[in-house]
């Protein structure tokens, strides 16, 4: 059973960069997309970007000025950075697996933006 | 972008009952609709794509159907773990998005 596991500082100063890392385990990296999506506290879901394991990417275009997503397949691991951070990205950010739907998600991570 | 438009926004509902929820779209998305249930600190669980596929281990009390830009949820008859938050999803044209929700309480 493919299990993805979000990793990274729950707490990120305004204007600096916001660094997550997913872990996929059970399964390999090696195929299929893997996605981001974030969920302000209370509000709705918003798609950020996927990466494919060739390292192809994909991003929302009101964020794509601020976002990164990298792959480490040796890690079976897949990264977001998001610069510039205000208190708008905060939300609970998950990561998942798929290109059109997402089958397996992360349990997801709080990070707060705030001095 | 495509906005995805849940009704109601809240259902109220007994156990037993059927819930019939609706998912509409902005402009066509074809077949490329997802449903989701999210329950309080969860992450949301597939369990419809492409319409009408159920994912994997989704019990059969739930069904999708519609395409273009009309969707329906349908749960048959609601358990009591059935309560809880569904989104839809399309991606169909990028940027994937997702609709505001509709949550179905117990009456």
């Amino acid at each position: 059973q493919v299990q993805l596991q979000e990793s990274g500082p729950g707490l990120v100063k305004p204007s600096e960069t916001l660094s997550l890392t997913c872990t996929v385990s059970g399964g390999s990296i090696s195929t299929y997309y893997w996605t981001w999506i974030r969920q302000p506290p209370g509000k709705g879901l918003e798609w950020i970007g996927y990466i494919y394991f060739t390292g192809s990417t994909n991003y929302n275009p009101s964020l794509k000025s601020r976002v990164t997503i990298s792959v480490d397949t040796s890690k079976n691991q897949f990264s977001l950075k998001l610069s510039s951070v205000t208190a708008a990205d905060t939300a609970v950010y998950y990561c998942a697996r798929g290109l059109n739907s997402y089958d397996h998600w992360g349990q997801g991570t709080l990070v707060t933006v705030s001095s | 972008e495509i906005v995805l438009t849940q009704s109601p926004a809240i259902l109220s509902l007994s156990p037993g009952e059927r819930a019939t929820l609706s998912c509409r779209a902005s402009q066509s998305v074809s077949s490329y609709l997802a449903w989701y249930q999210q329950k309080p600190g969860q992450a949301p669980r597939l369990l419809i794509y492409d319409a009408s596929n159920r994912a994997t281990g989704i019990p059969a009390r739930f069904s999708g159907s519609g395409s273009g830009t009309d969707f329906t949820l349908t749960i048959s008859s609601l358990e009591p773990e059935d309560f809880a938050v569904y989104f839809c999803q399309q991606g169909s044209n990028w940027p994937p998005t997702f609709g505001g929700g509709t949550k179905v309480e117990i009456k």
